[in-house]
């Protein structure tokens, strides 16, 4: 059974500042998503990774993928308050169904 | 519509009744899939279609819930016989086509509460 575990579970941040957030998946698996989900609001598709050390960029966030050690980050840079929000990774799986970890929430105090 | 559409957004019901949860998928996405989300167990997928394939079930927590999809396109979730612990947020997402790498967008939701 694929297990998806995030850490940390809760962040808070002052702006400016640099974080990574942790995304460790149990079995084998070729496809790896980032969602952000803001308050009372559905998710929001922010990365996919594909392949082994496949980065991408986005503004102040940026993921990698490193398929041997099941393991992605979303690395958060000179964080601004717009960037508060919870953030999912989802690894996939069997008929296309995903597997969510538990969210980290994140704050960014001024 | 340009995104994925769900109704109703909010549906508070008794113990015992039956609810219909409804999806539209993005035009022209032939993947189709349910998740819920709760404050004990985050989100979990529940019930996948792909075009006029079976669907993939091996989600749905009780034989209380079932789906369906007509003609490719909406769906419809049913819960019978609610219970507290269906209380949830129940998501709907679609995908272009069946492909594993093609990314699922998600609905508004539909936040469910059984009193």
């Amino acid at each position: 059974e694929l297990k998806v575990e995030q850490n940390p579970l809760f962040l808070s941040m002052q702006e400016g500042k640099n974080y990574t957030i942790y995304c460790n998946y149990s079995t084998t698996s070729d496809r790896l998503y980032w969602y952000r989900q803001d308050p009372g609001k559905s998710l929001e598709s922010l990365f996919v990774l594909l392949s082994n050390g496949a980065v991408k960029q986005e503004g102040r966030l940026m993921a990698s993928l490193d398929t041997k050690a099941r393991l992605s980050t979303l690395h958060i840079t000179a964080a601004v308050h717009d960037l508060s929000a919870t953030y999912f990774c989802a690894v996939g799986g069997g008929s296309n169904m995903l597997t969510f970890g538990g969210g980290t929430r994140l704050m960014v105090k001024p | 519509g340009a995104g994925v559409s769900q109704s109703p957004s909010n549906k508070v019901t008794e113990k015992g009744k039956d609810v219909e949860l409804r999806c539209d998928p993005i035009s022209g996405h032939t993947a189709l899939y349910w998740y819920r989300q709760s404050l004990g167990q985050g989100l979990e997928f529940l019930i996948y279609f792909q075009g006029n394939s079976a669907p993939d079930k091996s989600g749905l927590p009780s034989d209380r819930f079932s789906a369906e999809r007509t003609g490719g396109s909406v769906s419809t979730l049913t819960i019978q016989r609610t219970q507290q612990e269906d209380s949830a947020v129940y998501l709907c997402a679609s995908s272009r086509q069946w492909s594993s790498t093609d990314t699922q967008y998600f609905g508004p939701g539909t936040r469910l509460t059984v009193l």
